[in-house]
């Protein structure tokens, strides 16, 4: 298995413009997460998907970001319009389904450098 | 939610010695504690984890101990080698529907190997 990809590896916008960020999940992992990383903040976890259904998006910061997981193999993440305090790498994870032995275990992706500008 | 406080938040460390990093929790419900390490530029890893029904995990060079009663765990790396240096976090899930399923994640200790 090819991991967690994600897609860019590296985004430089300017701020007003629409940002959208991909992630594919590993094959048989039915837990979709995205997370935030900055200096000031750490690891914020944003939103999570369960089989496809957004269960937990209070880490969303604001309307500007929304999600998306519209099969198991895809998700997306947009920030319209982006600011420059959005910038930070944003990464996606899996997780296999809960209950099982390989519950909770977090598989992250290499992440999306995000810079607004 | 769960709480996940982490410290310390730098530490250095001669080759050859140990370093222990401490982490608290707040959710008495959780059951599950992984660590993981970032290198400068990449992802985080899963390097160890623990279930609530241990007290201690060994993997060669890296264990993680569990308390509990006190809602503690911590990451003991003995014999430390340059490579060692990185960031390392911990975590906890919040526990909500009677299902584990977002971990929190520490603040991240820096930990620096001198050689």
């Amino acid at each position: 298995d090819a991991g967690v990809i994600q897609s860019p590896r590296h985004e430089v916008t300017e701020m007003g413009q629409e940002v959208t960020l991909r992630c594919k999940p590993i094959s048989g992992h039915n837990s979709l997460f995205w997370y935030r990383q900055t200096m000031m903040r750490g690891l914020e976890l944003l939103i999570y998907f369960n089989n496809n259904v957004p269960i937990d998006d209070s880490g969303m910061p604001e309307d500007r970001f929304s999600a998306k997981m519209p099969n198991a193999s895809f998700s997306t993440l947009k920030i319209q319009p982006s600011e420059p305090r959005d910038s930070a790498v944003y990464f996606c994870a899996s997780s296999p389904l809960a209950g099982g032995p390989g519950a909770n275990v977090l598989t992250f992706g290499a992440g999306s450098r995000l810079t607004v500008l | 939610g769960e709480n996940v406080e982490q410290h310390p938040s730098t530490l250095s460390v001669q080759e050859g010695d140990s370093a222990v990093i401490k982490c608290t929790y707040s959710d008495s419900a959780s059951n599950y504690f992984p660590w993981y390490k970032q290198e400068l530029g990449k992802r985080p890893q899963l390097i160890i984890d623990i279930r609530s029904n241990v007290g201690e995990k060994k993997d060669q060079r890296i264990a993680v101990t569990l308390n509990k009663t006190a809602k503690h765990f911590s990451l003991h790396i003995t014999e430390t080698q340059p490579e060692d240096s990185a960031v390392y976090f911990c975590a906890a899930p919040s526990i909500s529907s009677g299902s584990a399923r977002q971990l929190t994640f520490g603040s991240g200790t820096q930990l620096t190997v001198l050689p």
